[in-house]
């Protein structure tokens, strides 16, 4: 059981660069969830899902884009990263109704 | 708009001493409060949560938190700190009406751990 994972762990962009960040989780959650964590500013929310072939927007959704086409996986892309995505990046995901949530080991982002 | 505060960003305490870190909710209904901690280059673990009942939760690792409702708070306590404990520690809440998980997260409180 490998819990939630994250593929790649590391990353440098060039500004303009396009990527896709995989999430994937093997405890059969419905719910996922994207962050990002900036220094001094926490994680913060940037798309989540509920279901399958289901998303919605978070706090900063803004630059980003994301697909739920199985329930196990949840992906964030970058159409064209910026010097501001530079961050670390977190998946969790839930049972419907746990309200505990389990994290990923994170990816760190780099744009230059 | 929801917020949750962690007023003190770094704090140092000497090995053996007591700790205790605060966090400030906002939501005024039935908050579900929870504390994570993240170690250098890892991802977050669940320390403890508190959903209702009785207001001091136990935790993982020795750590405790107390809700006060009067206060808007949900500090964390541990009564001798280890050299392991120094890590980011984040208080978190969600809407006790919330039927998506969103969880609103502090802005993380960095302990450092003299010997």
């Amino acid at each position: 059981n490998a819990g939630v994972t994250q593929t790649p762990k590391f990353r440098v962009l060039k500004t303009g660069q396009s990527m896709t960040l995989l999430c994937a989780q093997d405890m059969n959650h419905e719910y996922m969830y994207w962050y990002r964590q900036d220094p001094g500013m926490g994680l913060r929310l940037i798309h989540y899902s509920v279901g399958e072939g289901t998303t919605a927007k978070g706090e900063v959704p803004d630059g980003y884009n994301v697909s739920r086409l199985k329930k196990q996986n949840f992906l964030l892309g970058l159409e064209s990263a910026a010097p501001s995505q530079t961050s670390v990046y977190f998946c969790a995901s839930s049972y419907r109704g746990s309200r505990e949530q389990y994290f990923g080991p994170g990816t760190r982002l780099t744009v230059t | 708009a929801q917020s949750v505060t962690q007023p003190d960003i770094h704090i140092t305490v000497s090995e053996g001493a007591s700790l205790e870190l605060r966090c400030n909710y906002s939501y005024g209904a039935t908050p579900y409060l929870f504390w994570y901690v993240q170690s250098p280059g890892q991802g977050l673990q669940l320390l403890l949560k508190y959903f209702s009942g009785d207001t001091l939760v136990q935790g993982i690792k020795g750590f405790e938190a107390e809700f006060k409702r009067s206060q808007s708070s949900f500090n964390l306590r541990k009564p001798s700190v280890h050299w392991s404990d120094a890590a980011e520690y984040f208080c978190a809440e969600q809407h006790g009406s919330s039927n998506t998980g969103k969880l609103i997260f502090g802005q993380g409180t960095t302990l450092q751990v003299k010997p």
